[in-house]
Order: C-alpha cells, then structure tokens, then sequence
C-alpha cells in the first residue's frame, strides 16, 4: 500500500514563526496536494504539484508557499505562522489518470 | 469547480442498523472515492468507485456516473463505524479532488 508520512501529529508555533510541514510518500506519485479541514468549512486546496520543481496555487493559497525538491516530498510552508492558520493540515499524493489518493495522517497545527 | 452535496448530514444509527449515504456531484468527472475520517483526523480511503458496484465487507457502494450520484451502505453498523464520511470527485481536467461537508454517523451500541 502507498504510505504518506507527514512529519508531526501536533505542533504549537508561535505567531510569526516560521513553520514547515513536511509530506513524504514512498510510491513515486508524480500529484502531491496540501489540504486544510477547518468545522464547517470542510477540506480546502491549499497547492499541489505535479511533479518535482512544479506548484500550483489551489483554492486558499494566501499565507503558504510549497517546495518540492525531490519527487517523494513535498513540504508546505507558513512563512510568517498567524492565529488564522490554526488548523488540521493533510497531505495526499495520487498516481493520477485516475488513480485514487492517499492521505497522510493529518498534523493539527496551533498558532499561539 | 463541481460541486459535491452530501446527505444526510448526520445520521444516528443503533449498532445493527443499516444506513445509506448519498453523494451528488455537479459535472462528470475522472474518479469519485470514499472516505472515512477517524477520530484521529485521518483520511481512509474506503472505496475508490467512479462507476459501478463494490463490496468490502458490510460496506459497499454504487456510483451512476450518467446520473451524477453515489452511494454508500453501511450494514449491520458497529460503533467502530462512527465517525465523518466524505465523498470526493476528482475533475476531469486535472486531478484536484472536490470534497462534499460530509456525513456525521454516530453508532450507538
């Protein structure tokens, strides 16, 4: 089965630090995504990349930026962390072409 | 984007009850999955079904892609069945999932 590890469970950050989430799969997927899920707003695109060196801003990319050196890892980042960015953060990769995701199991960010 | 609609949005079900969930989506699209979230957050994938019937174990599933809709049945329900239910379809164009509110089951034994 394709696994997708995310770093950390839990973090607390300060605001205005700068956080990185990492995201590694092990099934060379080209498609990586960054999802947030928030009560009531339900799970939101953040960026995806398509491949190594490639991103694409998704749906709510302000406050984030992404890098994707190598295929099987694709980090997000807060440049400068903000109390609005409290939230549960999951990483998924896909084949593709129709092929099904995979999801990390989530890390629950807290900015204090 | 397409639009994905769930329901019902909650559903209370006595342990040995059997359920039916409903997606429905807005345009055609490449795949349409599944999901369970635990209570830990994660995301399991329960079935990745853009037509068709599946089985596995006391869920199964049917998708109608001609008429935009999904079902899934939980049969004989067991407390470990509760949690958040989500339908998501992936865009024809690009591989970008849409995610339905999702679906609170709560089992009770």
């Amino acid at each position: 089965d394709v696994k997708v590890t995310q770093s950390s469970r839990y973090l607390v950050k300060r605001t205005g630090e700068k956080v990185f989430l990492e995201c590694v799969q092990d099934m060379d997927h080209e498609n990586m995504f960054w999802y947030r899920q928030d009560p009531g707003l339900g799970l939101r695109l953040i960026y995806f990349s398509y491949d190594v060196k490639m991103k694409e801003k998704g749906d709510i990319p302000e406050g984030y930026s992404v890098s994707r050196e190598k295929k099987e890892r694709f980090s997000l980042i807060l440049e400068s962390a903000s109390t609005n960015q409290t939230s549960m953060y999951l990483c998924a990769s896909t084949t593709g072409a129709g092929g099904g995701y995979t999801f990390g199991s989530g890390t629950r960010l807290t900015v204090v | 984007g397409i639009q994905v609609e769930q329901s019902p949005p909650d559903l209370i079900l006595q342990e040995g009850a059997n359920s039916t969930l409903r997606c429905n989506f807005s345009d055609s699209v490449n795949n349409l999955q599944w999901f369970h979230q635990n209570p830990w957050g994660q995301l399991i994938n329960l079935f990745y079904i853009p037509s068709g019937t599946k089985q596995n174990g006391r869920l199964s599933a049917t998708t109608v892609a001609t008429e935009r809709y999904s079902l899934l049945y939980i049969s004989s329900s067991q407390t470990t069945d509760s949690g958040v239910y989500f339908c998501a379809v992936e865009d024809l164009y690009d591989y970008k999932l849409s995610f339905g509110a999702g679906t609170t089951v709560t089992v009770r034994a």
